[in-house]
């Protein structure tokens, strides 16, 4: 199972975009990427997925480098809601083997 | 829909106790999996399944027993608690090829004392 990079923690003002980056150097050919959140302590929430190209949805927008080593969230217009533990993903959708990492915490601030 | 259905909400156990957290979802979801969650943590894979009659471990599948005798239930037997399974349990369910991923119950709280 490939694995994820991404940082502990950032923070972003209401408002503005929050860009959570993600590292996946290890990413095989058939394995997208996949973005959940958790919001305080209830179950994660499917946010959005790609494989080469870029994605958006009405929730979030996915960047992926070319070479998918790395990709990036992008929440256009930050809420206090969008408070919670993002975390990405590797996954091929064949084995069922869903894998969390350790995620970002994002704080956004008033 | 109800999507995925967990029960109980909350238990308290004592040491060595056994008990069944229940998993049901209605989207006739090929895929099922149990997670644990412990304070601060991420969640961590216990169990899964692709399929009726097909189960495999996790990360931590340690302590916990399952099986997938219907799509629909996928049920978490605990055979003999310890205070170290206190923890957040999540059932999660997908598709399969489904490209929206997994779908994740709203989890039960369990306490070993």
């Amino acid at each position: 199972d490939a694995k994820t990079t991404q940082p502990p923690s950032m923070d972003c003002a209401e408002g503005r975009a929050a860009n959570l980056p993600c590292n996946h150097s290890t990413i095989s050919g058939n394995e997208y990427v996949y973005w959940y959140r958790q919001i305080h302590s209830q179950g994660p929430q499917y946010i959005i997925h790609g494989l080469k190209n870029n994605e958006t949805n009405e929730m979030a927008s996915l960047i992926i480098t070319e070479d998918r080593k790395s990709s990036t969230l992008i929440l256009p217009h930050a809420t206090l809601r969008d408070t919670a533990v993002y975390y990405c993903i590797v996954y091929s959708g064949n084995t069922g083997k869903l894998i969390f990492g350790q995620g970002t915490t994002l704080q956004v601030k008033p | 829909n109800a999507g995925v259905t967990q029960t109980p909400k909350f238990q308290v156990l004592k040491t060595g106790q056994s008990m069944t957290l229940q998993c049901a979802q209605d989207m006739n979801h090929e895929y099922m999996s149990w997670y644990r969650q412990d304070p601060g943590m991420g969640l961590r894979l216990i169990h899964y399944s692709v399929g009726a009659g097909i189960t495999d471990q996790g990360e931590v599948p340690n302590g916990y027993n399952v099986s997938r005798s219907t799509t629909e239930d996928f049920p978490l037997r605990l055979l003999s608690a310890a205070p170290s399974q206190t923890s957040v349990y999540f059932c999660a369910s997908s598709s399969g090829q489904s490209f929206y991923g997994y779908t994740f119950g709203s989890g039960t709280r369990l306490t070993v004392v």
